[in-house]
């Protein structure tokens, strides 16, 4: 159990269908971002909340993307005609305010086919 | 343009020994530097933050040194073990909110 649960685990689609990921903290952050990790790569910054507010946008984030944290706790991120290029791995991350450590959820593991 | 390298995309050692691996970036003044470990289908777990005026951390059998002249940060992980197996990632950060990873180093203790 990492503090964050990410929904689903896995996700296979077909080309230019639209998918959701949703990520919920176990616990209230302010500070919540989406990363995406390809094969043999670091995780890329996407987005960031602060409380219910998308604060940033990385240039990743094409308009195809968009994520939203309605209440200020879960967040989603969907992405519509999905493209071969969107496999991946999509992170959600809080951030510890202690010591700025991020805790990272499992991820979801997506695969457009 | 900025840039993270990470020594090696592999590192194999003995169990017991020390491993080292070696971040260097370029392009960035970062504030602080994290270190995570991360294992195959997982989420990146942190381990360390180092702030730009330490020279030096350590947890545990983990140590890792911040030289922000040479740009560069060693992580050091003492008496090895299996358990240790699993890719590092280094990440610069220049704020709270731009945390930039490399590509990691996948290490393999061997028994």
């Amino acid at each position: 159990d990492t503090g964050v649960s990410q929904d689903p685990r896995h996700k296979i689609t077909k080309r230019g269908q639209n998918v959701t990921f949703r990520c919920d903290p176990i616990s209230e952050h302010n500070r919540l971002y989406w990363y995406r990790q390809t094969l043999g790569q670091g995780p890329e910054f996407l987005t960031y909340f602060q409380n219910e507010a998308q604060l940033e946008k990385s240039r990743l984030l094409s308009d195809r993307f968009s994520a939203e944290r309605p209440k200020g706790s879960f967040s989603t991120l969907e992405i519509q005609r999905t493209e071969q290029g969107d496999s991946a791995m999509y992170l959600c991350a809080l951030v510890e305010a202690a010591n700025y450590g991020y805790t990272f959820g499992s991820g979801t593991r997506l695969t457009v086919v | 343009s900025q840039k993270i390298e990470q020594n090696s995309e592999a590192l194999n050692i003995q169990e017991g020994k020390t491993a080292t691996l070696t971040c260097n970036y370029t392009n960035y003044s970062p504030a602080y530097l994290q270190w995570y470990r991360q294992d195959p289908g997982r989420g990146p777990v942190f381990l360390l933050l180092i702030r730009e005026n330490e020279k030096e951390k350590r947890k545990e059998r983990l140590k890792v040194t911040f030289d922000t002249t040479l740009k560069q940060s060693l992580f050091h992980i003492t008496a090895s073990q299996p358990a240790d197996s699993a890719t590092y990632l280094c990440a610069p950060q220049t704020g709270a909110n731009n945390l930039f990873f490399g590509t990691g180093t996948r290490l393999t203790v061997i028994p």
